[in-house]
């Protein structure tokens, strides 16, 4: 089965730098990726995502960029904001259903 | 957009005793619902797969006798934890999927805090 690895757990970054979170998966037929920002004692919540198809996405300040030949795929934060701190989870969907394996997190902190 | 609903956000019970968790699909029909478990600091666990009609399907060392799943209609699945113990203290939190328009996307529902004394 799809097993999802993410790193790194906790990631400290000043307000305005840039912060990337990177997962690698195991099976070469997932085909869709999701990454969900989830605050304390709330739901996740999707903030982008990428099909196997393509190889980069964005949405203003936020980027996934997707390669398939080593089933990996990252998220790029840009000009950090202390509202960004959160726990940050990417997923991967086990092929031949809508199962989603999801990573371990990433709590990351934007510091004023 | 999709919206689930679930309920109760938060629910403390007596060691022994059942809690049932009830995951709405408001605005649309969830052929699929699934249900994750996650601990404090911790990912999301899935434990469950239910398909609305069918028995569900659990991941393994998920107990399905103690982590009773109906999906009795397109949009209610409920997770019931029987003789609930305190390590069964957890978030659990459900999450929606209509296949037949999805692009995959899920909708969770908003969690729900068990607290077992």
């Amino acid at each position: 089965g799809e097993n999802v690895e993410q790193h790194p757990s906790t990631l400290s970054v000043q307000e305005g730098d840039s912060a990337v979170i990177k997962c690698t998966y195991s099976d070469s037929a997932s085909n869709y990726f999701p990454w969900y920002k989830q605050e304390l004692g709330k739901r996740p919540q999707l903030i982008i995502d990428i099909r196997s198809n393509v190889g980069e996405k964005k949405d203003q300040r936020i980027a996934v960029t997707l390669n398939k030949t080593a089933k990996h795929f990252s998220l790029h934060i840009t000009e950090t904001q202390p509202e960004d701190s959160a726990v940050y989870f990417c997923a991967a969907i086990s092929s031949g259903t809508y199962k989603y394996i999801f990573g371990t997190g990433t709590r990351l902190k934007v510091l004023a | 957009g999709a919206v689930v609903s679930q309920h109760p956000s938060r629910v403390i019970c007596k060691s022994g005793t059942s809690v049932k968790i009830e995951c709405r699909s408001l605005d649309f029909q969830a052929t699929t619902m699934f249900w994750y478990r996650q601990f404090p600091k911790k990912s999301l666990m899935l434990m469950a797969t239910s398909n609305e009609g069918s028995k569900a399907t659990y991941e393994q060392g998920v107990e399905k006798d103690k982590f009773l799943i109906n999906h009795a209609s397109l949009t209610l699945s409920t997770l019931t934890v029987t003789s609930a113990h305190p390590e069964d203290s957890s978030f659990y939190i459900c999450s929606a999927i209509d296949e037949y328009f999805s692009n995959y996307g899920y909708t969770f529902g908003s969690g729900t805090r068990l607290t077992v004394v």
